[in-house]
């Protein structure tokens, strides 16, 4: 079965340091998709990156970047620089095909502190 | 542009009573449509996805039902709640292209608190 493990609970850093989110996952499938998502205190997911698992070239958008790695089934987050807006609980999630559609199967979340 | 409107954002209810939530997608036709369950401090876990009108599939068994009456309206009810029931429920979408690895467009959640 599909699984992904966020094995960090809780992170708290002081505004402007990096910090790596870990994400480990499971499958059997051999084309299969990775997602990231951010969900703020309002609640709703915020959808951040999407990686297939045909493409381990590493992603950077501003001060966010990913570090795929399919020897080691990690799809990792980094956040440089940050900021206390991007205190959140991160989702790293694992697509599981169904017929027509897909589920998502997700770890259980990473809660991010950043303080000023 | 596609939004997602979902409500209530809050509902306390009692034990017992019914359950009625609505989900409903805008500018885009046709979506997959889904409904997760995110119990206190856990990730999510789908309970519901519907590919098109009327059709709808359970991934766990449980105390609630899904229906789609219409093409972007998607609902999620339950006859009798238990406290086991509350949680904050989150409805989704997602295009048909391309199938898996599309992603979902989560709407702002219903936080239940059943008592």
């Amino acid at each position: 079965a599909q699984k992904v493990t966020q094995a960090q609970t809780e992170i708290s850093v002081v505004e402007k340091e990096d910090v790596t989110l870990d994400c480990v996952y499971e499958t059997r499938d051999t084309t299969y998709y990775l997602f990231w998502y951010k969900q703020p205190p309002s609640g709703e997911l915020v959808f951040l990156i999407r990686r297939n698992s045909f493409d381990e070239q590493n992603e950077i958008s501003g001060r966010y970047s990913w570090n795929f790695q399919k020897s080691t089934s990690s799809f990792n987050f980094t956040i440089t620089a940050s900021q206390v807006v991007d205190s959140a609980v991160y989702f790293c999630a694992l697509s599981e095909q169904r017929r027509g559609a897909q589920k998502l199967v997700f770890g259980q979340g990473t809660r991010l502190t950043i303080n000023p | 542009s596609q939004t997602i409107h979902q409500w209530p954002a809050t509902l306390v209810q009692p034990v017992g009573s019914p359950l009625s939530l609505e989900c409903t997608v805008e500018g885009t036709s046709n979506p997959n449509l889904y409904w997760y369950r995110q119990a206190a401090g856990r990730g999510l876990q789908l309970l519901f996805y519907s590919v098109g009108i009327g059709q709808i599939s359970s991934e766990v068994p449980q105390n609630l039902s899904a229906s789609r009456p219409q093409d972007r309206q998607f609902i999620l009810s339950s006859k009798k709640l238990l406290l086991s029931d509350s949680g904050f429920y989150l409805c989704a979408w997602s295009t048909k292209q391309g199938k898996v690895g599309t992603e979902a467009f989560f709407g702002q959640g219903t936080r239940l608190t059943v008592v």
